[in-house]
């Protein structure tokens, strides 16, 4: 019984380079977060999709940054012409629906942008 | 903006004693609360959750009040083990997917 599996853990980008995470949610969940943590500051939301949804993308910087989540396969999240202040934590979490009593988060990708 | 504080990053307990970490909150439209669990290079692991019709809620060891007139909310942990060094998030939202985290305060249980 996996949880929410996320790839790569750790990724290292140049100025310029896209970065592309991935995001697989726990068996039967089909609701999917993604949180940024930089450093000494806590989670904040960034998307929250469904299966070939956006539902909420508030959270999301306008330029740069997308998600999926396709009806096969994991839930990406893309970076394009990364910069050196994207580098963070990135959080996948996934639930059956809604984050009562509160959703399962995956390990983390950690971006590094040089 | 900031709409939930945690005012302490650090605290440091003696094994066996109690941990009381505190977290504030300014958006009167929260309705549900939650605390997280994280070790280093691990995701955030749920804890434990109050809703507001609720001023106290406990699961085990842990116990997790809410002041709503004061909109602030406290995590106890008696007696707090060495297992439970830890960074902890405090996390408020107001519909069913979205919520605002804390800093985070970092837990040292002493043997």
């Amino acid at each position: 019984n996996a949880g929410v599996m996320q790839n790569p853990r750790h990724l290292v980008r140049r100025r310029g380079q896209e970065a592309r995470l991935r995001c697989s949610p726990m068996k039967g969940h089909s609701h999917v977060y993604w949180y940024r943590q930089l450093p000494e500051e806590g989670l904040k939301f960034m998307v929250y999709l469904q299966k070939e949804n956006i539902i909420d993308e508030s959270g999301m910087p306008k330029e740069r940054f997308s998600a999926e989540f396709p009806k096969e396969g994991p839930s990406i999240l893309r970076i394009q012409q990364v910069v050196r202040g994207d580098s963070a934590a990135y959080f996948c979490a996934s639930s059956p629906g809604g984050t009562r009593p509160g959703y399962t988060f995956g390990s983390g990708t950690r971006l590094t942008v040089v | 903006d900031q709409q939930v504080k945690q005012n302490s990053p650090s605290l440091s307990v003696q094994e066996g004693r109690i941990s009381i970490l505190n977290c504030d909150y300014t958006n009167s439209m929260f309705d549900y609360f939650l605390w997280y669990k994280k070790y280093p290079a691990e995701g955030p692991t749920f804890l434990i959750s109050i809703s507001s019709i609720k001023d106290k809620n406990e699961d085990g060891r842990f116990t997790v009040f809410l002041n709503k007139s004061a909109k602030h909310l406290s995590l106890h942990i008696v007696p707090s083990q060495p297992g439970d060094s830890a960074v902890y998030f405090c996390a408020s939202g107001s519909n069913d997917y979205k919520l605002s985290f804390g800093a985070g305060t970092t837990v040292t249980v002493r043997a």
